[in-house]
């Protein structure tokens, strides 16, 4: 059973096209929520933690929030360098990743 | 601040052998380090935990003897992959929990392994 679901799996939008990303959880006992950016062949860059349902964290046109079942990153007004894989990973007695979103902002 | 690196970046080696593969936290102290693997439009897969001073504890699945881990400092954790085969080329990552950090890892560039 997958603890951690993302989606959608892939996502394409218009520059300046607003849009949220999804990343619902299976855990009990949440010890953390976690997103980042992944760039092709390199490594997942740390965005935000995430620590209880009501929480929210902003970064230039990225918002998280947090339920007590799933997290929302907003992306407002994307740009064509935002275009990425975003990976939400969860924290329980170890970390459990999702599968990621692929996310391409046309100009 | 919150850098970690990885050496080498890339590594091609004939099956059989034996690859090294670095992982160093640049500006901070990590008790716990992590290695995973990433095949191709997959999410990360954690191989191990790696612990400063002790041996690492690894996901089912994962050969011990075949992944060797060893976390001899605060800011350095190795993987060795020995006696490499095809089926060992992937793109192996590894990360650092920040000493203090509500469980934060922040993840090195990643090395591509290819065994021909």
């Amino acid at each position: 059973e997958d603890q951690v679901t993302q989606s959608p799996e892939a996502l394409r939008l218009q520059e300046g096209e607003s849009s949220s990303l999804n990343c619902s959880y299976t855990v009990s006992g949440l010890r953390g929520l976690f997103w980042y950016r992944q760039d092709p062949g390199k490594g997942p860059e740390f965005l935000f933690t995430l620590y209880s349902a009501g929480e929210e964290k902003e970064k230039e046109r990225l918002k998280a929030t947090l339920t007590k079942k799933e997290s929302f990153l907003h992306i407002t007004a994307p740009k064509p360098e935002d275009s990425a894989t975003y990976l939400c990973a969860v924290r329980f007695n170890k970390f459990y990743f999702g599968s990621g979103t692929k996310l391409n902002v046309k100009p | 601040g919150a850098v970690v690196s990885q050496h080498p970046s890339r590594v091609i080696c004939k099956s059989g052998t034996s690859v090294k593969i670095e992982c160093r936290s640049l500006d901070f102290q990590a008790t716990t380090m992590f290695w995973y693997r990433q095949f191709p439009k997959q999410s990360l897969m954690l191989m191990a935990t790696s612990n400063e001073g002790s041996k690492a504890t690894y996901e089912q699945g994962v050969e011990k003897d075949k992944f060797l881990i060893n976390h001899a400092s605060l800011t350095l954790s190795t993987l060795t992959v020995t006696s490499a085969h095809p089926e060992d080329s992937s793109f192996y990552i590894c990360s650092a929990l920040r000493f203090g950090a509500n469980y934060e890892q922040y993840f090195g560039p990643g090395t591509r392994l290819t065994v021909t």
